[in-house]
């Protein structure tokens, strides 16, 4: 089966720690990114990268970093820069292509404790 | 910069009734649309995807229509069934201007619940 799987589903941190969310997609897709959704709001950008080894920020990436080594993997980590880091967090791919659209994977509910 | 709008915030409707969900945005530049649905604590599910050049897209008991001008587009739902019952959110992806990426920028959604 082709899909994007986001692991773990429920991520629990303490102040001061930093967490790695992981999100791999088979689906071949060039382009990933990380959304955050907090209650009652819609998604915002944190990273994308459209090929391996290149990324760029999104909207609100202050506190977050990502890698792209494998095209196949986007992993985001949460550092104890973020300052309100609780929430819903987001992986998405897509082809390389105007206007096609994006798939989205389960989610990573993350909470600071 | 661009704002995604979504009208009502939330919407309770009796089963077999057909509504409509209102998105708003404030830049026309765009190159596309997508509605999508999302059930609690999960991930988005691609609804419906209207290119600018498009006016509406139909999948099933959907139909989603593009008013770029105005910069407005509905989201149509006929014969409601209580499965529908989701939160549904649009996103309009920007003019990339001849790059590859566009952004999606999200409106807050529509909680729809609908009620045997």
């Amino acid at each position: 089966d082709g899909g994007i799987t986001q692991s773990p589903k429920y991520l629990f941190r303490k102040e001061g720690q930093n967490v790695t969310l992981s999100c791999e997609q088979n689906l071949n897709h060039d382009a990933m990114y990380w959304y955050r959704q907090d209650p009652g709001q819609g998604l915002r950008l944190i990273y994308y990268s459209q090929i391996v080894n290149d990324f760029q920020k999104g909207d609100i990436a202050e506190g977050y970093s990502v890698s792209r080594e494998k095209k196949e993997s986007f992993p985001l980590t949460v550092t104890s820069a973020q300052k309100n880091p609780t929430a819903f967090y987001l992986c998405a791919s897509s082809i390389v292509i105007p206007g096609r659209e994006q798939f989205f994977g389960p989610g990573t509910r993350l909470t600071v404790l | 910069k661009q704002e995604v709008t979504q009208i009502p915030a939330a919407l309770s409707v009796p089963e077999g009734e057909n509504l409509v969900l209102n998105c708003s945005f404030t830049d026309s530049a765009i190159y596309n649309l997508q509605w999508f649905r999302q059930d609690p604590g999960k991930g988005l599910t691609s609804l419906l995807l209207i290119q600018s050049s498009q006016r509406e897209q139909t999948s099933g008991r959907l139909n989603a229509s593009l008013d770029k001008s105005s910069g407005r587009s509905t989201l149509y739902i006929a014969a409601s069934q209580p499965g529908d019952s989701a939160t549904y959110l649009c996103a309009v992806r920007r003019d990339a201007g001849g790059t590859s990426y566009g952004k999606l920028t999200f409106g807050q959604g529509t909680i729809l619940t609908v009620h045997p």
